[in-house]
C-alpha cells in the first residue's frame, strides 16, 4: 500500500518559470511533512518541512502548501534555476510514538532548461 | 563538520553471498536509519535505532536482513544469502532525537548482486 503519491513523475520547466509537485497521503497520523532533493549520486537532503497546523510555509525560494482536509500537500519553487535540476521526494511521517521514520513518495525528476 | 558516511561507496557480489555495509552516523545524532532506494520500490524504510532501545525492524523485508548497532553510534547492515532483487542503493541516515529532526543522509552504498 503506498501511504504517500506523488506526481508528476517527470517535469521540465524554462529558467525562471514555477515549479509545482503534489503529494497526497492516507495515514491521517502523519504529522510532520519534509520535502527532500536529490542529486545524482548523492543522499537526499532536506529542502523544506511542514507541520500539519499550518497551511503554507516559505523558504526563499520554496513554498509547501499544505490542505490537511484533502490530505495533499505541494512543493512550488519559484524562479526555477538550471541548479535545481534534481529528483525531490515529498515523505511523511509520525514523529509523535513513530520515531520519524520516513515514508516517501516516489520521486519526481525536475530538469530546469535554459 | 562531518556529515554520515557509509562504506563501502559501491559492492559488487555474486548472489548468494553475504554482504556488511557500514554506517558512521553524525556525532551526537542518537537517531540512525536505514532506507533502501531502489529502481521499484522508489524509497523505503528498513530499520532505525534510538539509542538504547530495541530497533524498530517493521521495514525489513525478509530475515536474510538484520542490523546492528555498536555503542550507539556506528551501525552495520547485513544481507545474507543476497538476492538480485536485493541491488539497491543503502542509505543511512541520522537525527538527534525528540522530535522532527532533520534526518542527514549518507551517499549510499550501492550493491549490485550478480
Amino acid at each position: 500500500q503506498q501511504q504517500v503519491k506523488q506526481s508528476p513523475q517527470s517535469l521540465i520547466v524554462q529558467k525562471g518559470g514555477i515549479s509545482i509537485i503534489n503529494c497526497a497521503y492516507e495515514n491521517t497520523a502523519f504529522d510532520y511533512f519534509p520535502w527532500y532533493q536529490q542529486f545524482p549520486g548523492k543522499g537526499p537532503a532536506l529542502l523544506i518541512a511542514i507541520r500539519p497546523d499550518v497551511s503554507e510555509k516559505k523558504e526563499g525560494r520554496f513554498t509547501i502548501s499544505f490542505n490537511k482536509s484533502a490530505k495533499q500537500f505541494s512543493l512550488h519553487i519559484m524562479d526555477s534555476q538550471p541548479g535545481d535540476s534534481a529528483t525531490y521526494f515529498c515523505a511523511a511521517s509520525m514523529v509523535t510514538g513513530g520515531g520519524n521514520k520516513l515514508t516517501f513518495g516516489t520521486g519526481t525528476q525536475l530538469k530546469v532548461e535554459l | 563538520g562531518a556529515g554520515v558516511s557509509q562504506s563501502p561507496s559501491n559492492k559488487v557480489t555474486e548472489k548468494g553471498k553475504d554482504v556488511e555495509l557500514r554506517c558512521d552516523p553524525i556525532s551526537g545524532h542518537t537517531a540512525l536509519y536505514w532506507y533502501r532506494q531502489s529502481l521499484g520500490q522508489g524509497l523505503e524504510f528498513l530499520i532505525y535505532f534510538q539509542g538504547n532501545s530495541a530497533p524498530d525492524k517493521s521495514g525489513l523485508p525478509s530475515d536474510r536482513f538484520s542490523a546492528e548497532r555498536t555503542g550507539g553510534s556506528v551501525s552495520t547492515l547485513t544481507i545474507q544469502r543476497t538476492q538480485q532483487e536485493d541491488s539497491a542503493v543503502y542509505l543511512c541516515a541520522s537525527s538527534f532525537f525528540g522530535g522532527p529532526e532533520t534526518q542527514y543522509f549518507g551517499p549510499g552504498t550501492r550493491l549490485l548482486v550478480l
